[in-house]
């Protein structure tokens, strides 16, 4: 099994560009979610989807949209990218009712300028 | 809301020696999951322990072992026999598992194992 993939590893956008963040797991979990990681705020979930066709808004959702047409793709788009937006992002996955423990993917560095 | 508190942003250690990592959190609610989890360098998160808030005996897993204090809603990480491959940031996670279905991360805690 590959886990969580995740790409690109590192992008860099101008201000107003817009793009795609690609996340797949083979492991067949239900439960996904995209996270930034910004230095002293930990982990803050942007959204997350507890099934195919199924997304819900986390802490940070503004300016990022999902959707989850598989259980095995989860991408989180970027439609006009913006300098607070320079982040690295973390895409997880868990199987519910199995421990809940997430698996995460190498995740994506994103500078926009 | 439920809240994770990491009080201490940096850390250091011998090694070899034994280093105690704190967590606090907030909830109202009585079935969840916390978790501890491991970033080094490489930015890969990994998970360290994890604790069924209804199981009374704390999680251990090797050199990690916990101090789960459910009325207090503390969670602390006691790491044993300090390696330089400890040296990361820990990140304290929340999870409740019904409602609203939402990890919550603490702030982190960067720890340096010193040789």
């Amino acid at each position: 099994n590959a886990g969580v993939t995740q790409t690109p590893k590192f992008q860099v956008l101008k201000t107003g560009q817009s793009m795609t963040l690609q996340c797949a797991q083979d492991m067949n979990h239900e439960y996904m979610s995209w996270y930034r990681q910004d230095p002293g705020m930990g982990l803050r979930l942007i959204h997350y989807s507890v099934g195919a066709g199924i997304t819900d808004q986390g802490e940070v959702p503004n300016g990022y949209n999902v959707s989850r047409s598989t259980t095995e793709d989860f991408p989180l788009r970027l439609l006009s990218a913006a300098p607070s937006q320079t982040s690295v992002y973390f895409c997880a996955s868990s199987d519910r009712g199995a421990g809940e423990t997430q698996y995460f993917g190498p995740g994506t560095r994103l500078l926009v300028l | 809301a439920q809240t994770v508190t990491q009080s201490q942003p940096e850390m250091s250690v011998q090694e070899a020696e034994t280093v105690t990592l704190s967590c606090t959190y907030d909830t109202s609610e009585n079935n969840y999951y916390l978790f501890w989890y491991k970033q080094p360098p490489s930015r890969q998160m990994i998970l360290v322990i994890r604790q069924e808030a209804y199981k009374q005996q704390n999680a251990t897993e090797n050199r990690f072992s916990v101090n789960f204090q459910k009325a207090a809603k503390s969670f602390s990480l006691k790491i044993s026999d300090s390696q330089l491959g400890d040296t990361a940031m820990y990140f304290c996670a929340f999870f409740h598992t019904s409602g609203t279905y939402k990890y919550i991360f603490g702030t982190g805690t960067r720890l340096k194992v010193l040789a």
